[in-house]
């Protein structure tokens, strides 16, 4: 079974910095998805960022990007010029892909991002 | 919005009682995942279905239930409520494809007093 951890509880930033937050796990497997979940105060879980395995190239999407590096199992976001907004709970969270039964994600105990004024 | 729809939003009911939370899905996924993520914890995967099928079985209690019906709609069971079951439970969906990201609703909160 893949485990993921986030060994950052709480983490906190001034704005307009850039913060790093950590994440790894444990699988056998070669091929696989990783993900960055922002879970704001409204309790809404919504997607940040994902990684193929597979791709060498670090992920990027505007002010978020990854580290990933595979042999360490490390995939570790950073989310550049901090705003106010970014204020939420981050998941990290492992994807083994299956063919026509849909994926199912394992979720690291999550890192509190406080984004400080 | 992510398309995926659950409700009711917030439901409050009593030890011992039964409660059904409903989702649907974004329009075209037919896989749909139920999580459960207890007060500032990470998220529990609990089930998931895939057209109609159950395809995955997570750390579901006995007294929980599930089913996706023909329409894709799902409903997730609950009976003989304890406190503990006190909850936020999400709904996810993806169309079941091999790199599929999940979209995830906005949860029921469930308090059982």
């Amino acid at each position: 079974a893949q485990t993921v951890t986030q060994s950052q509880p709480e983490m906190s930033v001034q704005e307009a910095e850039t913060v790093t937050l950590s994440c790894t796990y444990d699988t056998s497997e070669n091929n696989y998805y990783l993900f960055w979940y922002k879970q704001p105060p409204s309790r809404q879980m919504i997607l940040v960022i994902r990684q193929e395995a597979y791709k060498q190239q670090n992920a990027t999407e505007n002010r978020f990007s990854v580290n990933f590096q595979k042999a360490a199992k490390s995939f570790s976001l950073k989310i550049s010029d901090s705003q106010l907004g970014d204020t939420a709970m981050y998941f990290c969270a492992f994807m083994k892909p299956h063919n026509n039964a849909g994926n199912m994600l394992t979720f690291g105990g999550g890192t509190r991002l406080m984004v400080k004024p | 919005d992510s398309g995926v729809t659950q409700t009711p939003k917030h439901l409050i009911t009593a030890t011992g009682q039964r409660v059904t939370l409903r989702c649907s899905p974004r329009s075209g996924d037919l896989s749909v995942y139920w999580y459960q993520q207890s007060l500032d914890q990470g998220l529990q995967f609990l089930i998931q279905y895939y057209n109609g099928e159950e395809r995955a079985k997570g750390n579901i209690l006995e007294r929980f239930s599930a089913q996706q019906f023909p329409d894709l709609h799902s409903e997730l069971n609950l009976s003989s409520l304890e406190l503990g079951d006190s909850a936020l439970y999400f709904c996810a969906s993806n169309t079941g494809g091999l790199n599929s990201p999940l979209h995830f609703g906005n949860g029921t909160r469930l308090t059982v007093t």
